[in-house]
């Protein structure tokens, strides 16, 4: 089994719906992190968490929100979608020992 | 903020070949990525190398952090390297891995 898998894997909404986007993790890792890759750019940051208490916005945390639930889980939620949200979606963690990240498969999040 | 510079932005090369792939960083680093993204959209992790040199199989890495690059070596390329290679710091101070734009390889049979 993957060490850090997201669901849904795909989604398609309307403007002005309510996502979340979930990801687990099974790698025992402290920290995580949701990133946002737009089409031919690399990924930009958008919230990270570096404990269960501990939540720290990105460089584009605007309209997104997270929920840290366990040490394993960090949601990410969209309250209001909108077109310009449209972007495949990257959680990852990382260990307090270690700098290394590691990515999950991506979302790819569609806005109509 | 730290600046990564990748080049060349993108590559052909025929089934066979080997090619470089370097990526530059304005800053110290306390970790430097290499990530192969396919053509499904999935990233993989290739190499974490913020010094020294790593080796697996065909692809090695080389970071000389004091003159603040790296490079990634590909060897006899095979169409499955298809894909985008990013390159990725955290630099002291940040808590976010920085990006390069990537370079997008095609390798044609």
């Amino acid at each position: 089994d993957a060490d850090v898998t997201q669901t849904p894997r795909n989604r398609i909404t309307k403007t002005g719906k309510r996502i979340m986007l979930e990801c687990s993790q099974t790698k025992g890792h402290d920290r995580m992190y949701w990133y946002r890759q737009d089409p031919g750019l690399g990924l930009r940051l958008i919230y990270y968490s570096f404990d269960v208490k501990d939540i720290n916005k990105g460089e584009i945390s605007d309209g997104y929100s997270v929920s840290r639930q366990a040490q394993a889980k960090f949601s990410l939620s969209l309250e209001s979608a909108i077109p310009n949200q449209t972007a495949l979606y990257f959680c990852a963690t990382s260990d307090w020992s270690s700098y290394e990240q590691y990515f999950g498969p991506g979302t790819r999040l569609t806005v109509t | 903020g730290i600046q990564v510079e990748q080049s060349p932005p993108d590559l052909i090369l025929q089934e066979g070949a080997n090619s470089t792939l370097r990526c530059n960083f304005s800053d110290s680093v306390n970790n430097l990525q290499w990530f192969h993204q396919n053509p499904w959209g999935q990233l993989i992790n290739l190499f974490y190398i913020p010094s020294g040199t790593k080796q697996n199989g065909r692809l090695s890495a080389t970071t000389v952090a004091t003159e603040r690059y790296s490079l990634l070596y590909i060897s006899s390329s095979q169409t499955t390297d298809s894909g985008v290679y990013f390159c990725a710091v955290l630099s002291g101070g940040y808590n976010k891995l920085i990006f390069g734009a990537g370079t997008r390889l095609a390798v044609h049979p």
